[in-house]
């Protein structure tokens, strides 16, 4: 039983198009993530949501839209996709957030590779 | 402001040899810090991570790291190389802010 999930594994898909990423956790955490990751590794978190309530958004095109219908849930809506989107998205969740930082640091979904031709 | 800093985009080491990958972190609190790695095609597992316990920590598959408050390190070691340890690993620190920064990653390669 996979503890966060992503959907879909890969995606092909024609600049100009609009698509989704879904995630769902089964850990009971409090706090889900988007993270993107460029083709030399590097991560970079986009947004993170804390029990439905959005607490993170970075410096990300208004392309890009989340959105969590419950804490067990957060998608990835992404608007008129360009070459650059191509990346691989990783979801991820953690118990929560203390002064000190992230508990128990995230797990992480197994990502969805994005193309844009 | 937190940062992490890995030296060595690659790291080679023969089968058998001892394993190093160095980090330091930058933080103006005391940070939680974690290895990650992440395996061709898959989400990152984590292998470790120091909360302010022990600042020798083991993880998983053999490996262990040892917070240096000092030198503001936190480097990864294990005794003997394994094939299967091929892999690109990330450090990474949380401190005071609801993320988690992560490193540019060391991508380590194991020579039969």
């Amino acid at each position: 039983d996979t503890a966060v999930s992503q959907t879909p594994k890969y995606l092909v898909t024609q600049m100009g198009n609009d698509k989704s990423i879904k995630c769902e956790q089964n850990l009971g955490h409090d706090t889900m993530y988007w993270y993107k990751q460029d083709s030399k590794k590097f991560l970079k978190i986009m947004f993170s949501y804390n029990n439905k309530e959005l607490i993170i958004n970075e410096t990300v095109p208004n392309r890009f839209s989340p959105k969590s219908p419950d804490k067990a849930h957060l998608n990835l809506h992404i608007n008129s996709l360009e070459l650059g989107d191509s990346a691989v998205y990783f979801c991820a969740s953690s118990q929560g957030v203390s002064d000190r930082g992230v508990l128990g640091g995230y797990t992480f979904g197994s990502g969805t590779r994005l193309t844009v031709v | 402001a937190q940062s992490v800093t890995q030296l060595g985009s690659h790291v080679s080491v023969s089968e058998g040899a001892l394993v190093l990958l160095r980090c330091n972190y930058s933080s103006s609190v005391p940070p939680y810090l974690f290895w990650y790695v992440q395996y061709p095609n898959q989400g990152l597992q984590l292998l470790l991570k120091y909360t302010s316990a022990a600042t020798l920590v083991k993880g998983i598959n053999g490996f262990e790291a040892e917070f240096k408050k000092s030198e503001t390190s936190f480097h990864l070691t294990k005794p003997s190389a394994h094939m299967s340890d091929a892999a690109e690993y990330f450090c990474a620190v949380s401190s005071s802010a609801s993320k988690i920064i992560f490193g540019s990653g060391t991508r380590l390669s194991i020579r039969p």
